[in-house]
């Protein structure tokens, strides 16, 4: 089965810094992935996908990630931290049925 | 624009009480989607369906039920409410399977005591 696995749980950031969360999928074929946003009380919105049209996805907000098949990684990343990024991040990746969601990365950003 | 829309926001249940949750999209989207949210634990499927008809259990569809009987409505049925379904509570609606997104309502939190 498809899934995905995102390392660390909870990553701090100064503003203007780099963002970086990092995702790893498991699947024997190219996955579509996603990375979505969720804002406090909020429900999910979607920051950028993979189609396999490209290896570098750019997304909404300045965020991008890059396909890595041979590191199976889809790491989301944005140059310089604001402190409206302040938010949870979801990876997820979709086999059949809905989308299979990893347990998610808490951003904070000190100014 | 309505999007997805679900019903109530919020809900406190006492243990074995039953309700519904609702969730409508005006998209004319085939598959939909119920998803549950935890503290440090992703989003889980409960349910889900590709179509008005036919519905699918997801990976934690235990104490749950729903039904689809309309493209646009696919309610969510808590018979007998237990506290380890204090929750929120997601629904989404896709057009097709593969590289579209799933689009989100806000969420209902259901706090059963």
């Amino acid at each position: 089965a498809q899934s995905v696995t995102q390392l660390g749980s909870h990553v701090s950031v100064s503003e203007g810094a780099l963002v970086l969360l990092r995702c790893n999928y498991s699947s024997s074929v190219p996955p579509y992935l996603f990375w979505y946003v969720q804002y406090p009380n909020q429900g999910l919105q979607l920051l950028l996908k993979y189609t396999s049209a490209a290896t570098l996805v750019k997304g909404i907000n300045g965020f991008e990630a890059e396909f890595k098949k041979s590191e199976t990684s889809f790491h989301l990343t944005k140059p310089s931290a604001h402190m409206s990024d302040a938010a949870e991040y979801f990876c997820a990746v979709r086999p059949n049925g809905g989308l299979s969601f990893g347990a998610g990365t808490t951003v904070t950003v000190r100014a | 624009n309505a999007g997805v829309t679900q019903t109530p926001k919020f809900r406190i249940l006492k243990i074995g009480q039953s309700m519904t949750l609702q969730c409508t999209q005006d998209m004319n989207h085939n598959y939909m989607y119920w998803y549950r949210q935890d503290p440090g634990m992703g989003l889980k499927l409960i349910y889900y369906s590709v179509g008005a008809g036919i519905t699918d259990k997801g990976e934690v569809p235990n104490g749950y039920n729903v039904s689809r009987s309309t493209t646009e409505d696919f309610p969510l049925r808590l018979e007998l409410a237990a506290p380890s379904q204090t929750s929120v509570y997601f629904c989404a609606s896709s057009p097709l399977h593969g590289n579209t997104e799933a689009f989100f309502g806000q969420g209902t939190r259901l706090t059963v005591v």
